[in-house]
């Protein structure tokens, strides 16, 4: 139990389009969902708080306009990458916690986004 | 925000060996989680262990067991007959209970296991 699944696990897109993220749990509902990004060899540093029903937290210097997360449901949370330019190229990783204490987060397999 | 520190960027061990990977955080709360996770090649994140600051009993894993030293703000991972499948990225995480619940990550050891 306990899986997360991300779509699509590679894209590559041209500078100026958005790029839409998926991020499902698929038996658990998921409350809380927490998107990363993570840069080669680097450590996951956390972009955003996302709580099923209420707009996103964004942690501090990420543009939320930049970067549009929304929470429809207790499965689904969707990262969308609006107008992306290279430097937004990165690997993306959401998780979801479990259960009102949360003291477990499961993490999705990751989205590699590249922008031409 | 809290800060978690890894101090060595690379680890390496002897297969069958032990290897001690360390972690200290900031932190002026007094309740919250630490976590070990284990990034593969494959890039997923996989939970290795939990420790719950309240407790002081230090938690383990079959080989993998945490000396977790609340006072000096150190939770450093004991993984012991190393196995080839160990090799990997280690994150050192730190969950806070009063600030939206949010993981804060180290910044990674890489670990080689040497056959």
């Amino acid at each position: 139990g306990a899986v997360v699944s991300q779509h699509p696990s590679r894209v590559i897109c041209k500078s100026g389009t958005s790029v839409k993220i998926e991020c499902r749990s698929l038996d658990f509902q998921a409350t809380t969902m927490f998107w990363y990004r993570q840069f080669p060899k680097q450590s996951l540093m956390l972009m955003a708080t996302s709580n099923e029903g209420s707009k996103a937290t964004y942690e501090q210097g990420v543009e939320k306009d930049k970067f549009l997360i929304n929470h429809a449901s207790l499965t689904l949370s969707t990262l969308t990458v609006t107008s992306a330019h290279p430097e937004d190229s990165s690997f993306y990783i959401c998780s979801a916690a479990r259960g009102s204490r949360m003291d477990e987060q499961f993490f999705g397999p990751g989205t590699r986004l590249t922008v031409l | 925000a809290q800060t978690v520190t890894q101090s060595q960027p690379e680890m390496s061990v002897q297969e069958a060996e032990t290897v001690t990977l360390s972690c200290t955080y900031d932190t002026s709360e007094s309740d919250y989680y630490l976590f070990w996770y284990k990034q593969p090649p494959s890039r997923q994140m996989i939970l290795v262990i939990r420790q719950e600051a309240y407790k002081q009993q230090n938690a383990t894993e079959n080989r993998f067991s945490v000396n977790f030293q609340k006072a000096a703000k150190s939770f450093s991972l004991k993984i012991s007959d190393s196995q080839l499948g160990d090799a990997a990225m280690y994150f050192c995480a730190y969950r806070s209970l009063d600030t939206g619940n949010q993981f804060y990550f180290g910044t990674g050891t890489s670990l080689t296991v040497i056959p």
